[in-house]
């Protein structure tokens, strides 16, 4: 069964750097998402993104976040300039529309220091 | 703003018992509703999901019911088992929307043996 796959599993990085979180979603789905979930809270969303570009942030979503497709089998999600409080675990998940299922990865586990 | 309302945040029942986690929602439009389960550490899962057209949808030993009037909906697990003990989320989404989900805080459901 085709599954949503991320890279890394965990990121260790210092506050102030840059980092590229990648996600490939299931190939013939057309929706794609991230959401974060801080330890020990619930899941929430971040972005949307169809059709090569963003089709809603939340408020989490600030200058400091970045989405892309590359190409045709990945998405990433770039955060400019981590802070502290960026350490959460990041889901990247994908869908055929936009009520149908959302299959989520198994998350990239980010610690800023 | 939209939100997601779950309760209880914990819950802990005797293997054979029935649980029962319930969510109610703010936004009106709101018409589609997943149940995730995340065992700690892993993705979530899609467990069963509801549309606003149907008051009830049964999988088994899962059913999930909704209220439109009274915008809430509920997951109902019979015979629960120790393999059921997981966090389980409720979201709520806008059809011919973004497909972003909503997340409530999630339930901590602890099946003893």
């Amino acid at each position: 069964e085709p599954e949503v796959t991320q890279t890394p599993s965990h990121q260790v990085t210092q506050m102030g750097q840059e980092v590229i979180l990648r996600c490939v979603p299931i190939s013939n789905h057309l929706y794609f998402y991230w959401y974060r979930q801080i330890l020990g809270q619930k899941v929430e969303f971040l972005v949307s993104f169809y059709n090569n570009e963003i089709s809603e942030k939340s408020e989490i979503f600030d200058d400091q976040f970045s989405v892309e497709r590359p190409d045709g089998s990945n998405f990433t999600l770039k955060i400019r300039s981590t802070k502290l409080e960026d350490s959460a675990m990041y889901f990247c998940a994908s869908n055929m529309g936009q009520n149908n299922e959302q299959f989520f990865g198994p998350g990239t586990r980010l610690t800023v220091l | 703003g939209e939100n997601v309302e779950q309760h209880p945040s914990t819950l802990s029942v005797q293997e054979g018992d029935s649980a029962v986690i319930k969510c109610t929602y703010s936004d009106s439009a709101s018409n589609y509703f997943p149940w995730y389960k995340q065992e700690l550490g892993k993705r979530p899962q899609l467990i069963i999901d509801i549309r606003s057209n149907v008051g009830e949808k049964k999988d088994q030993r899962i059913a999930v019911t909704l209220n439109k009037t009274a915008k809430h909906f509920s997951l109902h697990i019979t015979e629960t088992q120790p393999e059921d003990s997981a966090v389980y989320f409720c979201a709520a989404s806008i059809s011919g929307n973004t497909g972003k989900l909503i997340f409530g805080q999630g339930t901590t459901l602890q099946v003893k043996p």
